[in-house]
């Protein structure tokens, strides 16, 4: 089974900040990597998917980037809106798997 | 719009059944592959298991493979989640998730564009 590991698992930070949060595989992925945002109570929502391509009607201010085994999602300007938790996941081979989650907290 | 609507969670002791639904509108339905995914309380995603567009295919998360059945209704746009035999283990969050597939420089990628709001499975005594 492919591992994702994700950090950091929590961060604190202001409105206007830049976060960057990262997504390490335990083998290649091929690019098979995408990320979502989960608020509590709210089902996940898909902001990247294949590492980099921007989900329709996600604000441009999330980019992802990676290859191979590593992979960043990018939030330029934090937003009230965007303090939730960041999840990554492999969609390679199954079993399909998922990081531990990244919550972004207001600082 | 698209909408998955799951349903069919409650509290249940060691051992016992439960079927989860996931009714899914808004989309041809049985043309897309779906998902189970569930969350612990507390704990991050995981996958659970994958059903084919037609359902002739199905896998499954080592953790609940023989205890787990996933099926689907294309004629009643339903997906369903069998669970036999439940842990405490198993208490989390169920939700049903909708796979798309892209192709990208002649690869193609698949992710989870539709979730469902979920529902919540309590395995205790």
């Amino acid at each position: 089974d492919i591992q994702m590991t994700q950090s950091p698992s929590s961060l604190s930070a202001s409105v206007g900040d830049r976060v960057t949060i990262t997504c390490r595989a335990s083998q290649s992925i091929n690019g098979h990597l995408n990320w979502y945002q989960q608020r509590p109570g709210k089902a996940p929502k898909l902001l990247i998917y294949a590492a980099s391509s921007l989900q329709s009607g996600v604000p441009s201010r999330f980019s992802g980037s990676g290859s191979g085994t590593d992979f960043t999602l990018t939030i330029t300007s934090l937003q009230p809106e965007d303090f939730a938790t960041y999840s990554c996941q492999q969609t390679n081979s199954i079993p399909l798997t998922f990081g531990g989650g990244t919550k972004v907290e207001i600082k | 719009q698209v909408q998955l609507v799951e349903s069919g969670g409650g509290v249940v002791q060691p051992g016992r059944s439960l079927r989860l639904s996931c009714a899914a509108s808004g989309f041809t339905f049985s043309t897309y592959p779906m998902h189970w995914v569930r969350q612990a309380p507390g704990k991050g995603l995981e996958w659970v298991t994958l059903i084919s567009f037609d359902g002739s295919n199905q896998y499954y998360a080592d953790s609940v493979k023989g205890r787990f059945t996933i099926s689907r209704d294309n004629s009643k746009n339903t997906l369903y989640l069998q669970m036999n035999s439940l842990r405490p283990e198993d208490t989390a969050v169920y939700h049903c998730a909708r796979e798309t597939t892209v192709t990208l420089k002649t690869s193609h990628h698949s992710h989870f564009d539709y979730w469902g709001q979920g529902t919540l499975v309590t395995v205790s005594s």
